[in-house]
């Protein structure tokens, strides 16, 4: 089956834009989670959603916001966007927000988000 | 300091070496992930854990619950396991993952 598939790959934007970024979970799974990962941060937790509803945040600015979509599909916007935000931005997908056994996570091969 | 900590940072090894990764937390959790990232960003998610060890080829990843640690062992490595891995934490009472700094893995032919 289709793996975790996130769009756009590339992009660059300047600083003041706004970017939305969007993933496509595996069919099925029903929990997208995003992050956020720098050379200097590296990997850390932006926000998750399940069942169109955000379950957990993490410690980002108000600027960055998610939501996800009836079918599953998320997205995620950054506003205002800062030189700060150049990231790889990746999108996971699981079953649910549990611990079941088998309940791993995938990953999309990321957005790399370039703001000059 | 950080609630994941791996080590080593950087390790190079040569083709057909045993291979450690350690990781530590110092936080309760209910899962532990450890992730494979090569060059270009992809991420693949090689184990998850909540008890005792998992074995996959020619991978082996171990947790001890009481001693907050967890390694990941590589057997007769090959170039083409170099990459970054990366330990990850899911806490007890939440859905959100913590991550290690990664290990940058090179092995050499």
């Amino acid at each position: 089956k289709a793996g975790v598939t996130q769009t756009p790959r590339y992009l660059i934007k300047t600083r003041g834009q706004q970017v939305t970024l969007s993933c496509s979970p595996i069919s099925g799974h029903r929990s997208v989670s995003w992050y956020q990962q720098t050379p200097g941060q590296g990997l850390q937790f932006l926000f998750e959603y399940f069942s169109e509803t955000q379950r957990n945040k993490g410690n980002f600015p108000g600027r960055f916001s998610g939501r996800q979509f009836s079918n599953s599909r998320s997205e995620m916007n950054v506003s205002t966007l800062e030189l700060g935000d150049s990231a790889l931005y990746l999108c996971a997908s699981s079953l649910g927000p549990n611990r079941a056994p088998g309940n791993t996570i995938y990953f999309g091969e990321g957005s790399w988000l370039t703001v000059v | 300091k950080n609630e994941v900590e791996q080590s080593p940072q950087n390790l190079t090894a040569q083709e057909g070496e045993f291979i450690t990764i350690n990781c530590s937390y110092s936080v309760g959790i209910s899962a532990l992930h450890w992730l494979q990232q090569h060059p270009g960003g992809g991420i693949v998610s090689l184990f998850m854990l909540s008890s005792g060890k998992k074995k996959h080829g020619r991978l082996i990843a171990t947790i001890n619950i009481q001693e907050k640690h967890s390694s990941l062992h590589i057997t007769a490595s090959h170039p083409r396991d170099s990459a970054v891995y990366i330990c990850a934490v899911k806490g007890a009472s939440g859905s959100r993952l913590t991550f290690g700094e990664g290990t940058q893995l090179t092995v050499n032919p």
